[in-house]
This record gives structure tokens, sequence and C-alpha cells, in this order.
């Protein structure tokens, strides 16, 4: 099975909050990341988590670590057209060649 | 300005032609990285190198080759062997394999 799982799809509407979720299969996890995809467009770093914390903030952004069930989520407060875009978890693991990837959740937010 | 660069930004082949992908980098990364991106998909990993003169395989390596004669660039050819090249070309760059990756801009490739 994949090694980094999200759901594939994801519509709210402006000014919500979006909550957009990962699981990964490997409690060696050292760090996981979350990327923004726009269309057309290569992978813009959001933001990322050590593996040793539980939650992270920077401005919008919320990101949630439960390294017991290895779940990983990214909450955007104040969701806003312009985070329309498709958002990829990614995680990092000591010994690994480079990241994996999951596949991808498409945020559609509606005015 | 550091950051990444690809070019060109679309691309077409006809069939049987090679095709050789740029991406430029002077963040100063020793690691680099391709990745394929089909419509609906996420990232696969085509080849990656950790250092100069180095270089492996990913997971998709077939039909692909690469060269790092020099820390900044790592160019992809798409060679006539790969079966179905038309899609998106993501090149990426990290201080050393496993850290932050930084993504150029893509290249998106079609073939006729």
């Amino acid at each position: 099975g994949e090694d980094v799982e999200q759901s594939l799809f994801l519509s709210v509407r402006e000014g919500d909050s979006s909550v957009i979720n990962c699981t990964y299969t490997d409690s060696s996890s050292t760090y996981l990341y979350w990327y923004k995809q726009e269309p057309g467009a290569g992978l813009q770093l959001l933001t990322y988590i050590f593996s040793n914390m539980d939650m992270k903030q920077d401005q919008r952004l919320t990101v949630l670590l439960n390294k017991k069930d290895k779940h990983l989520s990214l909450r955007i407060a104040d969701t806003q057209t312009g985070d329309s875009a498709i958002y990829f978890c990614a995680e990092s693991r000591a010994g690994r060649r480079a990241l994996t990837f999951g596949s991808g959740t498409r945020l559609q937010v509606q005015p | 300005d550091g950051g990444i660069t690809q070019s060109p930004k679309y691309l077409f082949r006809k069939e049987g032609q090679n095709v050789t992908l740029s991406c430029e980098q002077n963040l100063n990364h020793d690691a680099m990285y391709w990745y394929r991106q089909d419509p609906g998909q996420g990232l696969r990993l085509i080849y990656y190198s950790q250092i100069v003169n180095d270089f492996q395989k990913g997971d998709i390596a077939e039909g692909y080759s690469v060269s790092r004669e020099k820390k900044e660039s790592f160019p992809l050819t798409v060679t006539s062997a790969q079966k179905n090249p038309t899609a998106f070309y993501l090149c990426a760059s990290s201080i050393k394999a496993t850290d932050t990756q930084y993504f150029g801009p893509g290249t998106r490739l079609t073939v006729l």
C-alpha cells in the first residue's frame, strides 16, 4: 500500500476553516511536510514539523501531528479563494533517498 | 535571487525524438531530484543525485537519463524509449538527501 495517504478532494466555503488530513506508515519519519501546488506550477513549501513536535502554527496555518496514530493534519483558518490548490503531504525518513509524497488533496474554495 | 529554474516551460516533441529538460539551482544544494507528475496523481521519482558526478535511479527511471557534471545543474533527457512521456516534470533540490526539498516551476512535455 501507499506509504503516505491523503483524501483526494475537499470543498469549503470562503471564510471557513479547512482541514486536510494525511496518514503515514513509518514511525521512523523525522520531518513531515506540507506543500502547495497551484495549477501549472511547481510545489511551494508551506510548512513542516519535526517528528518530536505535536503542533506548529504559522499565521493561518496550523499543523497537528499525532505520532501514535501516524496522522498529520493541516488546518487553514479563514480559507480564501487563493488557497484553492492541491496540497501534498510528504515525509522524510533517515536513510531514505528522498521524500515520500502523498497523492495530493485538491482544495476547492467556494465564494 | 536564489532559486531553482527549469526550462523550457512548455516543450513539444515528436515521437522518436530525444529531448533534454534543463534544471539549474543557485542554492548551493548538494542533492537534486527529478519527478514526473501525471494529471490527478502525485509525484513519482525518476532520478536523484546526492552529489556531483553521482546519480541513482528512482522508481520510474526507464526511458530517462541524467547527468550531474556540475553542482548547480541536473539535466534530464527523455529518450525515445520512454513509452508515454507526456507529463509535467518537476525538478527539486535540497541541502542534502532527505532534507527539505525546494521545487522549480516545472516543464510540461507533450508528445505529438
